[in-house]
């Protein structure tokens, strides 16, 4: 099984700022990540999936995959409260890639 | 498209009941997974499911742990007896399979409470 690793924070931006959240992971082969938001008493929601190499862009949020040194992270433009939440990073295993190893999460804390 | 659906929300027992889940996929997801989340961390894997078949269960604690998937579609997950250390959210994931996506979709849970 592979391991993601993440800061826990939590990590505190002012509103309009960008939030960078980092994630590595030991295993080379790994192909594609997955960002979840999830918010203090809900379930994990998928926000950003990136497979290749480079970044990957969608409305505020962009990830970004370096495998040459197997870190991972996404960036939040003009942070805004409603993005405080716990930030997991999930990489696939298994055969057929079909289990997700989960990080610990970083809490991001969005301020006024 | 209806997302998982999970029953109940929440479960408060006392240690050595036993109490089940109930997780609904979203329509067509042949995989089904069930996830155990303890505060502070992230899911980790209990179950997987493809189709009504076991395709791993490693993680499965299996002297308390149960689950089946009857008919492909729905699942359930049974502690007996529950203790202390089982009081976390259990989350139940779906995803399609024969596609390159592996992108798991997650339900709202079920939070436990063993006291």
């Amino acid at each position: 099984q592979k391991e993601v690793e993440q800061n826990s924070g939590p990590l505190s931006v002012p509103e309009g700022a960008i939030a960078s959240l980092n994630c590595t992971y030991s295993d080379r082969g790994s192909q594609s990540f997955f960002w979840y938001r999830q918010y203090s008493g809900k379930s994990p929601e998928l926000i950003m999936s990136i497979y290749s190499n480079g970044d990957k862009e969608d409305g505020r949020f962009t990830a970004q995959l370096n495998k040459a040194s197997q870190y991972v992270s996404l960036l939040i433009r003009d942070s805004q409260p409603s993005d405080s939440a716990t930030y997991l990073c999930a990489a696939p295993w298994g055969g057929t890639a079909s289990k997700l190893t989960f990080g610990t999460g970083t809490r991001l804390q969005v301020t006024l | 498209e209806a997302g998982v659906a999970q029953s109940p929300r929440y479960k408060i027992i006392e240690k050595r009941q036993s109490v089940a889940f109930w997780c609904n996929p979203i329509s067509g997801h042949a995989t089904l997974y069930w996830y155990q989340q303890i505060l502070g961390q992230g899911p980790k894997l209990l179950i997987q499911f493809q189709n009504n078949g076991v395709v791993d269960d490693s993680q499965l604690p299996k002297d308390r742990f149960s689950a089946e998937r009857l008919k492909g579609v729905d699942s359930t997950l049974k502690i007996q007896p529950a203790k202390l250390e089982d009081s976390a959210v259990y989350l139940c994931a779906s995803r399609t399979s024969g596609t390159v996506s592996y992108e798991q979709y997650f339900g709202p849970g079920t939070r436990l409470t063993v006291t």
